[in-house]
């Protein structure tokens, strides 16, 4: 059982805006900025959002992230087959003394 | 640029001992904290720990606090993952993962993994 919450998949067609919820609590969104892991298949995670709603640079614009209370989300716009990756969320945990991961979320491009 | 390269696969029996490595390159090695990612077989990630290399300083998860030891030798930019007595159960791929410079963040660049299996 992850401390954040994603649902456990995703989907999708071409072109269509999708979002990937993470829901946590006080001591790790509610307190602390929420990053978000793109891992392709059979590839190391790759950092896609970092702060809330920054994008490295590389990262294309159609990646955005924010983050209400306690709860933040992804949403991928102008969806590609090549984003069809499991996506993480995690924030530092203030209780834990520790960085938390949500269980991921499957996104299955149709 | 900023590399994280690992060592290379592990195949082992229970209860022997097993230290992995990662060379960080392109950054100043003892200005971040590094630390240490499990992905066990068709599972999510799980945080393991960090450890600062300017001065050792470590934080562990609480579930991995007494299982593994995290170190790393400044003088030639390597971090470690030890196991004194590997199980079956800590068959996975363990990422190594650049954090912040404070610690309090997620991490911003990863290694390419190691998969370490652990068999009778």
């Amino acid at each position: 059982q992850s401390v954040l919450t994603q649902p456990p998949s995703a989907s999708g067609t071409p072109g269509q805006r999708v979002t990937v919820s993470c829901s946590g609590s006080s001591s790790n969104i509610g307190s602390n900025t929420v990053n978000w892991y793109q891992q392709l298949p059979g590839t190391a995670p790759k950092l896609l959002i970092y702060s809330n709603n920054q994008r490295p640079s590389g990262v294309p614009d159609r990646f955005s992230g924010s983050k209400s209370g306690t709860s933040a989300s992804l949403a991928i716009s102008g969806l590609q087959s090549e984003d069809e990756a499991d996506y993480y969320c995690a924030a530092w945990d203030d209780s834990l003394n520790g960085l938390v991961f949500g269980g991921g979320t499957k996104l299955t491009v149709l | 640029e900023v590399q994280l390269v690992q060592s290379g696969v592990e195949v082992k029996k229970p209860g022997e001992s097993l230290k992995i490595s990662c060379k960080g390159s392109g950054y100043s090695f003892t200005s971040y904290w590094i630390g240490w990612v499990r992905q066990m077989p068709g599972k999510g990630l799980e945080w393991m720990g960090i450890i600062y290399p300017g001065d050792s300083n470590t934080r562990y998860s609480p579930s991995f606090q007494g299982q593994v030891t995290i170190s790393a030798d400044k003088s030639i930019s390597t971090a470690y993952l030890q196991w004194s007595s590997l199980k079956a159960s800590d068959t996975a791929i363990y990422y190594c993962a650049r954090h912040s410079r404070s610690g309090y963040y997620g991490p911003d660049y990863w290694g390419q993994g190691t998969l370490v299996t652990v068999s009778s």
